[in-house]
């Protein structure tokens, strides 16, 4: 059974930084992109970007690019997501996905919830 | 970057209606994808590559189109399939998500 569980989620205060994982389970993670997903409160769902298998290609969006970093280790089944200089704007639950073919993310993790507040 | 438009943004159905939604893209897309999602749960794969339903999809369930005009729709609405609908764009290296359709049953 295909299984994604983020962690690392919490209240920060504005301007800090955090680190999500994502532990993937059940399937081959170094055959696979994955990526992140966000959504706040009550809007809807936002890419943030995806990684290949050996890490030689990130894709973001662009307005996140220079905030947000997408890393893995595949010796450990972990996907990470680093994000810096955090405003109330990235106040969202953050969702970890399994790519399939054509950007479809087939599997979804459960979300982290990330509050930015003082 | 692509831009989704769904329309409606909001709607109700009642059982056994037939049900549309739509998802236009400011630019032709090269593949058009379809999740639902229910409240407090994590979105559900749903439809992919436009017209082909993911593992679990009630056969109800279809999608359409091609370039930057696609549908989702719901023959027979059932309870069920209340929830929000979000369509998805891959245009390598770029993905983008509508802003969602919000269905509710009668």
């Amino acid at each position: 059974e295909v299984k994604l569980v983020e962690s690392g989620g919490g209240l920060v205060q504005p301007g800090r930084s955090l680190k999500l994982s994502c532990a993937a389970s059940g399937f081959s993670f170094n055959d696979y992109w994955m990526g992140w997903v966000r959504q706040a409160p009550g809007k809807g769902l936002e890419w943030i970007g995806e990684i290949n298998q050996d890490s030689s290609t990130i894709n973001y969006t662009p307005s996140l690019k220079d905030k947000f970093t997408i890393s893995r280790n595949n010796a450990q089944n972990t996907l990470y997501l680093q994000m810096s200089k955090l405003g109330s704007e990235d106040t969202a639950i953050y969702y970890c996905a399994r790519a399939s073919y054509y950007g479809f993310s087939a599997y979804w993790g459960q979300g982290t919830l990330v509050t930015v507040s003082s | 970057e692509i831009v989704l438009t769904q329309s409606p943004t909001t709607m109700t159905a009642s059982p056994g209606e037939k049900v549309t939604i739509t998802c236009r893209a400011s630019s032709s897309v090269s593949y058009m994808h379809w999740y639902q999602q229910k409240p407090g749960a994590s979105p559900k794969p749903w439809i992919y590559e436009a017209s082909k339903l993911a593992s679990g999809v009630p056969d109800r369930f279809s999608g359409s189109g091609s370039g930057t005009s696609y549908s989702l729709t719901i023959n027979n609405m059932e309870a069920e399939d209340a929830a929000t609908y979000y369509c998805q764009q891959w245009n390598y290296p770029s993905i983008t998500f509508g802003s969602g359709t919000k269905l509710e049953i009668k």
